[in-house]
């Protein structure tokens, strides 16, 4: 079965720290990857997507993220943290085949940024 | 612009008993799908709903159901609820045909209470 997995589930770090959130998948064919981002209080939003062409996506807010084929990879990263980041951050991957719309989840990173 | 709303927002139901959650989507949106998260997990793939039918369906029983109306609105349905359905029901709506159907707008959430 295709799988998800965030290496960690709990993540401190100070303001102005650079931030890789690592994301791997068990699927071997075409996928459609996503970082979505749960800020407090509110709900699930897409950061970021890849679907095809450059492997490095921009998101919102200055985060970015590479895919790496090889690795099966697709890490989150941001060089400069904020306060304001503190949230807990979701990668999810779909695998492209006939009418496939699901998404499958990572268990979540939860981000704590200190002032 | 109102984005995804669902109804209720939290509820506490007593095992074997059935509930309906609701969903409606962004204006725009014809297809919602739904999600249930467990405390600590990533969401979960229940099912798809476009052009009134159940498109996909992840891996969950038959007690898990759902409908479509014509105005893009859906309900989720669970019958003989278990301690273990209890979770965070998310609703996301997309658009149904491309790549939309697995770019998702996420609701709040229907927080259910099994005891």
């Amino acid at each position: 079965a295709q799988s998800v997995s965030q290496h960690n589930h709990h993540v401190i770090l100070s303001e102005a720290a650079s931030l890789e959130l690592g994301c791997n998948y068990s699927y071997g064919g075409t996928v459609n990857l996503f970082w979505y981002v749960q800020y407090p209080g509110q709900h699930l939003q897409l950061l970021l997507k890849y679907f095809s062409g450059d492997p490095l996506v921009k998101g919102i807010k200055g985060f970015e993220a590479e895919f790496i084929k090889s690795k099966f990879s697709f890490n989150l990263r941001k060089p400069s943290v904020q306060w304001s980041d503190t949230a807990e951050y979701f990668c999810a991957v779909n695998s492209l085949g006939d009418s496939n719309y699901q998404l499958i989840w990572g268990a979540g990173t939860k981000l704590i940024i200190k002032p | 612009d109102a984005g995804v709303t669902q109804s209720p927002t939290h509820l506490i139901k007593t095992r074997g008993q059935q509930v309906t959650l609701r969903c409606s989507p962004k204006s725009g949106h014809d297809t919602v799908s739904w999600y249930q998260q467990a405390l600590g997990q990533g969401p979960q793939f229940i099912f798809q709903y476009y052009e009134e039918e159940e498109r996909q369906r992840g891996n969950f029983p038959d007690r898990f159901s759902g409908h479509q109306f014509p105005n893009y609105s859906s309900e989720l349905n669970v019958n003989a609820l278990l301690l273990g359905d209890s979770a965070l029901y998310l609703c996301a709506s997309s658009l149904g045909s491309g790549t939309g159907p697995v770019v998702g707008e996420f609701g709040p959430g229907t927080r259910l209470t099994v005891t």
